[in-house]
């Protein structure tokens, strides 16, 4: 059964203030890893899918890379407006269905 | 501009009753999902549709159904056989999911219970 694990489950940053949330995952055959934004109240947006490990996307201040275990989502110099609900999310050799974690609430103080 | 479309936004049900939580596609998808969200929990599939007149039952399908008759429409009906409905539900599509998996998600339905 694919597992996700998503650290912290909160974070509080300064404006300015880079960090990193981390997403641990089980898999048998690991056939992508996906990051979503979700704002509070809406449906998540789709960030990047990293296949293997050692792939690195970037997206303005948001680099997501990725190990054989974990990946990472780098927030360099955040903004305010950055602030949300991070979701990650597995897709397994075995079938086509995401298996998404609880989810890591960032929120940026001015 | 293609997307999904879910309504209503808000909806509250009285204890007893079924009701049904529109999602429609204009992104010529194939594969359609719903998923519950509760707090502090993550995203968990309750039903989702590879193709049309077909679908399969996710984690959680106790106590809801769906019909797949328009490739474009995936209605959700939660019926009074599910004891904890309260809860944020969101319906999403996937124009690739063999080979991307990549999801798109409506903005979501928040059905609360008298």
């Amino acid at each position: 059964e694919d597992q996700v694990t998503q650290s912290p489950e909160a974070l509080r940053l300064q404006e300015g203030e880079s960090s990193s949330l981390n997403c641990s995952y089980t898999v048998s055959g690991l056939r992508g890893l996906f990051w979503y934004r979700q704002d509070p109240g809406k449906g998540p947006e789709f960030l990047f899918t990293l296949y293997s490990a050692g792939e690195e996307k970037e997206k303005e201040r948001l680099k997501a890379t990725l190990t054989k275990k974990e990946s990472f989502l780098h927030i360099t110099a955040p903004k305010p407006e950055d602030s949300a609900t991070y979701l990650c999310a597995v897709r397994s050799g075995g079938s086509y269905i995401p298996t998404f974690g609880r989810g890591t609430s960032l929120i940026v103080h001015p | 501009d293609g997307g999904i479309t879910q309504s209503p936004k808000y909806l509250f049900r009285k204890e007893g009753q079924n009701v049904t939580l529109s999602c429609e596609q204009n992104l010529n998808h194939d594969a359609m999902y719903w998923y519950r969200q509760d707090p502090g929990q993550g995203l968990r599939l309750i039903y989702y549709s590879q193709i049309v007149n077909d679908f399969q039952k996710g984690d959680i399908a106790e106590g809801y159904s769906v019909s797949r008759e328009k490739k474009e429409s995936f209605p959700l009906t939660v019926t009074s056989a599910q004891k904890n409905p309260t809860a944020f539900y969101l319906c999403a599509s996937s124009g690739d999911y063999a080979n991307t998996g990549e999801l798109f998600f409506g903005e979501g339905s928040r059905l609360t219970v008298l």
